[in-house]
């Protein structure tokens, strides 16, 4: 079975500057998916950035970059130019596809405080 | 892009009644629904999950009598808490995802409190 561990309960950051969350996972598979989410106090899930394992290049989506390190089974959040709408729980989530279900694992989340 | 609705958002309801939850994709087919549950303060849990059409299979130690799931249609999935305690209470979180893709879309949740 595959775990995925988010090793800080909370952290905090002040506006504007570049906070990183961590993420590490095990599998024994070698093609998956890997996904950061974010949960805002509306308790919305958000998908905001996703990772191909096959893919050596990190994704990035505006602010948000990842650091995907597959040999040693990492995947870290860089959020850059912190906004007070970053405030959220954030959850490192792992797929691995097919056998006809792509179920989610998902990490325990680390909360993120934002400070202006 | 892809949207998906719980209804209701909040429910209260008495110790040993029953309630429904329905989730519902409004722009695409969901050819696999997933239900969740998740406790203030922690991850989501996965509770089971269903394809339209077929039995729902439940993760490990969750009670398919008491969290009936059915998936009738490729845009709606219902999640009846069954004969409901007060530690059923919690926050139920559904999602879909279309057969043309691994991702999933998440529903605004539903508050469950049983007095």
């Amino acid at each position: 079975a595959q775990t995925v561990t988010q090793s800080q309960p909370e952290m905090s950051v002040q506006e504007a500057e570049t906070v990183t969350l961590s993420c590490t996972y095990d599998t024994s598979e070698n093609n998956y998916y890997l996904f950061w989410y974010k949960q805002p106090p509306s308790r919305q899930m958000i998908l905001v950035i996703r990772q191909e394992a096959y893919k050596q290049q990190n994704a990035t989506e505006n602010r948000f970059s990842v650091n995907f390190q597959k040999a040693a089974k990492s995947f870290s959040l860089k959020i850059s130019d912190s906004q007070l709408g970053d405030t959220a729980m954030y959850f490192c989530a792992f797929m691995k596809p097919g056998a006809g279900s792509y179920q989610l694992t998902f990490g325990k989340g680390t909360k993120l405080s934002v400070i202006p | 892009g892809a949207v998906v609705s719980q209804h209701p958002s909040r429910v209260i309801c008495k110790s040993g009644t029953s309630v429904k939850i329905e989730c519902r994709s409004l722009d695409f087919q969901a050819t696999t629904m997933f239900w969740y549950r998740q406790f203030p303060k922690k991850s989501l849990m996965l509770m089971a999950t269903s394809n339209e059409g077929s039995k729902a299979t439940y993760e490990q130690g969750v009670e398919k009598d008491k969290f009936l799931i059915n998936h009738a249609s490729l845009t709606l999935s219902t999640l009846t808490v069954t004969s409901a305690h007060p530690e059923d209470s919690s926050f139920y979180i559904c999602s879909a995802r279309p057969g043309t893709t691994y991702e999933q879309y998440f529903g605004p949740g539903t508050r469950l409190t049983v007095t």
